[in-house]
């Protein structure tokens, strides 16, 4: 199975700041990746798709990278509503594999 | 609007059995792929299981295999997940999620899940 490795598992962070979230893959998995936001106590959201590609609506501020084993998801100026945790989440094979998950606050 | 309501969660005990329901509206359920995901208290997302558009093909992650069975019945626009053997780990939140990419799209082997239900809850204990 592929594993997926999240990191930082929490993060805080002020209102404007840019944030990086980073999944690696424990072996290559292309441009297989997708990212969710998940907010408190509501269910996942499908934010991007196939590494880099933003779903409809997504704001601009969101953005993905990477390709092969390391993944990278930013928020280019942090705003209160985007409190949750983001998950990564690979698709090259099945099983499909979600990170850990990151759990991000303002501070 | 599209729609996924689950059902069937309950507090059971160690080595029971149960069968959580989804009941999808709002699009064409027979067209899509559909994902069992589940959530343990303050964890992340686990993926459990995947079926395809027909049934032809059906998927498990490691830790359910030979214990969970995942259906569908496409006249009911229902996805169902069989579970036997339960253990306390398998205690989570249960979401049923439809994949985006419809049969015979380009994209249909890319699995991403666009649309969730609210879960339902599974507990096992003594």
């Amino acid at each position: 199975d592929i594993q997926m490795t999240q990191s930082p598992y929490s993060l805080s962070a002020s209102v404007g700041d840019k944030v990086t979230i980073t999944c690696q893959a424990s072996q290559d998995i292309k441009n297989y990746l997708n990212w969710y936001q998940q907010k408190p106590g509501k269910t996942p959201k499908l934010l991007i798709r196939a590494a880099s590609k933003s779903e409809p609506g997504v704001p601009s501020r969101f953005s993905g990278s990477g390709s092969g084993t390391v993944f990278t998801f930013t928020i280019t100026s942090l705003q209160p509503e985007d409190i949750a945790a983001y998950h990564c989440q690979q698709y090259e094979n099945v099983p499909i594999t979600f990170g850990q998950g990151t759990r991000l606050e303002i501070k | 609007e599209v729609q996924l309501v689950e059902s069937g969660g309950v507090v059971v005990q160690p080595g029971g059995s149960l069968r959580l329901s989804c009941a999808a509206s709002g699009f064409s359920f027979d067209d899509y792929s559909m994902h069992w995901v589940r959530q343990a208290p303050g964890r992340g997302l686990e993926w459990v299981s995947l079926i395809d558009w027909d049934s032809g093909n059906t998927y498990y992650a490691d830790f359910v295999k030979g214990r969970f069975t995942i259906s569908r019945d496409n006249n009911k626009n229902s996805l169902y997940l069989d579970m036997s053997s339960l253990r306390p780990e398998d205690t989570a939140l249960y979401y049923c999620a439809k994949d985006k990419f419809y049969y015979g799209s380009d994209n249909y082997y890319d699995y991403a899940m666009d649309v969730w239900g609210q879960g339902t809850t599974v507990t096992v204990s003594s």
